[in-house]
């Protein structure tokens, strides 16, 4: 079975560093792109960026280049967000996607003083 | 970069009757290479990731109940709930896969019982 089994839910504080994962089963994890979609409380899906896990190309949406992270570590079919600097407007649900019908079940992550 | 405008923003539907939902992008998304609308629509409901339900823009995905359709004129897409069911009381959102590798959604559309 295809799955993506995403990190638990994370309580930071403004000012920390945060890294979330997203664990691929049931396929070849480098022959596949990761998407990463970030979705605040009660408003719509934004798409953040995007990694092929074999070489590591990136490539982000313009609203979050510079502001997160995405890599991959394909020793462990893994991929990972990241944060060097939380603000509360990172408190967000954050799924990762293989493609339209595989999807993470979410991370929730809240940044709060 | 491609924009997708979802409407309306919510829509109050009795049970059995008909739900429709429209999303329009601003451009085609009509591939030559094979014909194909890259269009999919979404079902979310509260605290589970997005569902899909429909891809190419009328094709529907396995298992996903008849009374939902897709359809496309131009660069306007309908997703239609033929009769609706309090279990598709949710947020329906559609989303383009033209511009691989990025990903573009609607605002979404809220479903309610009238």
């Amino acid at each position: 079975e295809v799955q993506l089994v995403q990190s638990g839910p994370e309580v930071k504080k403004p000012g920390e560093s945060l890294r979330i994962s997203c664990k691929a089963s049931g396929y070849t994890f480098t022959n596949y792109w990761i998407r990463w979609v970030r979705q605040m409380p009660g408003k719509g899906l934004e798409w953040m960026g995007i990694i092929y896990p074999a070489d590591s190309d990136t490539k982000y949406s313009p609203s979050f280049q510079g502001q997160v992270t995405i890599s991959a570590d394909k020793s462990i079919d893994t991929a990972y967000l990241q944060w060097t600097n939380l603000t509360a407007s990172d408190t967000a649900m954050y799924f990762c996607a293989r493609d339209e019908r595989t999807w993470g079940q979410g991370t929730l992550v809240t940044v709060s003083s | 970069d491609i924009v997708m405008t979802q409407f309306p923003d919510s829509l109050a539907v009795s049970l059995g009757e008909r739900a429709t939902i429209r999303c329009r992008s601003s451009q085609s998304l009509l591939h030559s290479s094979n014909n194909k609308n890259y269009l999919a629509w979404y079902q979310q409901k509260p605290g589970q990731p997005p569902k899909l339900l429909i891809y190419w823009a009328s094709t529907r995905e396995s298992g996903v109940p008849d009374r939902f359709s897709g359809s496309v004129s131009g660069t306007d897409f309908t997703l239609t709930i033929s009769s609706l069911q309090a279990e598709d009381v949710a947020v329906y959102y559609c989303q383009q896969y033209y511009g691989i590798p990025r990903w573009t959604f609607g605002q979404g559309t809220k479903v309610e019982i009238k």
